[in-house]
């Protein structure tokens, strides 16, 4: 597709259940970013690839968040063992390698604990 | 480190008046500087952008901004509010050499804009 797309758009999961959120960035797009926005707040960076690699994973805020992106392309974010604060949208961005920060978004996947 | 700060979390105008909202922002060298809006259940979308050259700059729907680096700021404006500029606005900074990861674009906590009819 032309732009990054996001799916489940909406996640409803019971406290303790496993998520996981994919992104299918934008053809050729090297770099992919996820950021985690909660209700009201700006985006807040989650972790970075670049291909293939995780090269930054600093914002993730407990080990129970993980990312991959295996063939360099589609990325996968999974939450084990969910949490009511981990309730979010969940935004996946991408961009090419020779860039100033302009990033191209999803539409994100809103996750909602019970 | 970088950072952004939007003043006023909720800003509201008449249509037809001028819409000005507020970002300053923190950057140890020279920033690139972005304007993004999000409409209701919807991603980001690019308004405009600042990197280098003329410090007034143009974007989508009307909107401009202009970078003052005395000031640290980049306010964006628009002459004339539409019914359909209603939406959350975001301010992010980045800047060169751009290499991803955490610095590769830091947000505001984003301007909620209300059109009054």
């Amino acid at each position: 597709g032309a732009g990054v797309s996001q799916s489940p758009r909406y996640k409803v999961a019971k406290r303790g259940q496993d998520v996981a959120l994919r992104c299918d960035p934008i053809s050729g797009h090297v770099s992919l970013f996820w950021y985690q926005q909660a209700l009201g707040q700006g985006p807040e960076f989650l972790t970075y690839f670049q291909n293939e690699a995780q090269l930054d994973k600093s914002g993730l805020p407990s080990d129970r968040f993980f990312a991959e992106r295996p063939e360099g392309s589609v990325s996968t974010l999974k939450i084990q063992r969910t949490q009511q604060e981990d309730s979010a949208v969940y935004l996946c961005a991408s961009t090419d390698s020779a860039n100033t920060g302009e990033l191209f978004f999803g539409e994100g996947s809103r996750l909602t604990v019970l | 480190a970088q950072s952004v700060t939007q003043l006023g979390s909720h800003v509201s105008v008449s249509e037809g008046a001028l819409v000005l909202l507020r970002c300053n922002y923190s950057s140890s060298v020279p920033p690139y500087l972005f304007w993004y809006v999000q409409y209701p259940n919807q991603g980001l979308q690019l308004l405009l952008k600042y990197t280098t050259g003329a410090t007034l700059v143009k974007g989508i729907n009307g909107f401009e901004a202009e970078f003052k680096k005395s000031e640290t700021s980049f306010h964006l404006t628009k002459p004339s509010a539409h019914m359909s500029d209603a939406a959350e606005y975001f301010c992010a900074v980045s800047h060169p050499p751009w290499g991803g990861g955490a610095d590769g674009l830091t947000f505001g906590k984003g301007t909620h804009l209300i059109i009054q009819p």
